[in-house]
Order: structure tokens, then C-alpha cells, then sequence
């Protein structure tokens, strides 16, 4: 079965302390990982799209990495507007239009 | 504008009720989502249009609607609801299928069935 967890559920950091978190998908064939970023009571944010093994892409303090099982979004020296849910997708392989999401890290940076 | 609009932001309706939630993007965006989100859960996917057509309906019960009269609009018709229906609904659209480019999503319409 296609599944997406993401670990932690929930991180608190102090302003400038880095960090990761992790999305881990089974999919076969995967056609696109998504990160989207949301706020409470707000529709989730894109952020990224990676497609293949080995791909990064950054944004701001924010940078998103892939492997064959797994993305990372690393968060360089986080302020306190970064606190948020972050969200990982994956493109369902058996459907074009199908977008499974995870279940998504509470991120709360504290002052 | 790269903006999704959802209205109404906030909708009580009854059991008995019929209401409908409306979406309009003008973008030139040719697929777009409806999506139930429950409070501290992800988002689940229910219908997908594309090019206006529907091209996925995730199993969702009867009493949820779709209508995409034209490229910009989509509508979601509310009928006979649960109060276990109630949740965020949000919106989204991408440039084509697949949400492989960048998808936008509304701000949601907060529903509660009583």
C-alpha cells in the first residue's frame, strides 16, 4: 500500500537551532515528492517539488533533500515565523492526479 | 493574482440544509482539487477535475457534490450532511495534472453541520 509518514510528529526549537524533518514513503515508482508548508486555519503553502534521487532545492533557510526512500527538509538557524505544519506528498503512482500526504511536523521555533 | 478564493470562509449548516461552496482561480490553471482536511490531520483528497472534466471522485459519499461550469469555477453542493462532515475544505489548482507544478491552494471554508 502507498503510505507517507513523517517523524516528528511535533519539534520545538529554539530561534537559530537547526534541524530535520523527515518524510519516509513507500511508493512504487515515484513520480513526485511535494513540501508544503501550513498555517493554522490556512490552506497549506507549496514549497518544493523533487523528482529523483540525489535532487535539492532550497528556499530562504529552507532546503529539501531526496533518496530513494526517504526526503529531508532542513531547517538552517529557524525563526520564530517558521512555526508552522509542514507537510510531505507524494504523487501516487497509480494515479496522475492523486496526491497522498503525510501526516505533516508541527514546528514550533521559540524566541 | 495568484490566488485561490474560496467563499463562504465559515458555513454553519443543518442536516436538513443544501448549501454550496464555491472556488474560482485565474490562474489559467486547468486542474483543480477539492480537498476535507479534519482538525490536526492531513489533507484528503475527494474529487479532481481536469480540463474541467472530472477525473477523480475518491469514493466520497453522494451527499457531496462537484460542478466545474468553466475552467475558473468549481463549486462543491452540499446536501443532507453529517455532523461527522464537518471539517476545512480547501481548494487547490495546479497548471495541469498531477499538481507536479506548483499547486496553490485556497484559504479553506470552515464547515460545522449541526
Amino acid at each position: 500500500e502507498d503510505q507517507v509518514t513523517q517523524s516528528p510528529e511535533a519539534l520545538r526549537l529554539q530561534e537559530g537551532e537547526s534541524s530535520s524533518l523527515n518524510c519516509s514513503y513507500t511508493v512504487s515508482g515515484l513520480r513526485g515528492l511535494f513540501w508544503y508548508r501550513q498555517d493554522p486555519g490556512k490552506g497549506p503553502e507549496f514549497l518544493f517539488t523533487l523528482y529523483s534521487a540525489g535532487e535539492e532545492k532550497e528556499k530562504e533557510r529552507l532546503k529539501a533533500t531526496l533518496t530513494k526512500k526517504e526526503s529531508f527538509l532542513h531547517i538552517t538557524a529557524p525563526k520564530p515565523e517558521d512555526s508552522a505544519t509542514y507537510l510531505c506528498a507524494v504523487q501516487a503512482p497509480t494515479s496522475y492526479d492523486k496526491v497522498i500526504f503525510g501526516p505533516g511536523t508541527s514546528l514550533s521555533v521559540i524566541p | 493574482d495568484t490566488e485561490v478564493t474560496q467563499t463562504p470562509k465559515h458555513l454553519v449548516m443543518g442536516m436538513t440544509n443544501k448549501k454550496s461552496l464555491k472556488c474560482e482561480q485565474h490562474m489559467g490553471h486547468r486542474a483543480m482539487y477539492w480537498y476535507k482536511q479534519k482538525a490536526k490531520k492531513p489533507p484528503e483528497l475527494m474529487f479532481v477535475y481536469s480540463y474541467e472534466k472530472l477525473s477523480i471522485n475518491e469514493s466520497v459519499p453522494s451527499r457531496f457534490s462537484p460542478e466545474c461550469p468553466n475552467s475558473s469555477l468549481l463549486n462543491l453542493h452540499l446536501h443532507a450532511l453529517q455532523p461527522e462532515d464537518s471539517a476545512l475544505y480547501l481548494c487547490a489548482s495546479s497548471q495541469d495534472r498531477g499538481m507536479n507544478t506548483e499547486a496553490f491552494f485556497g484559504q479553506g471554508t470552515r464547515l460545522t453541520v449541526v
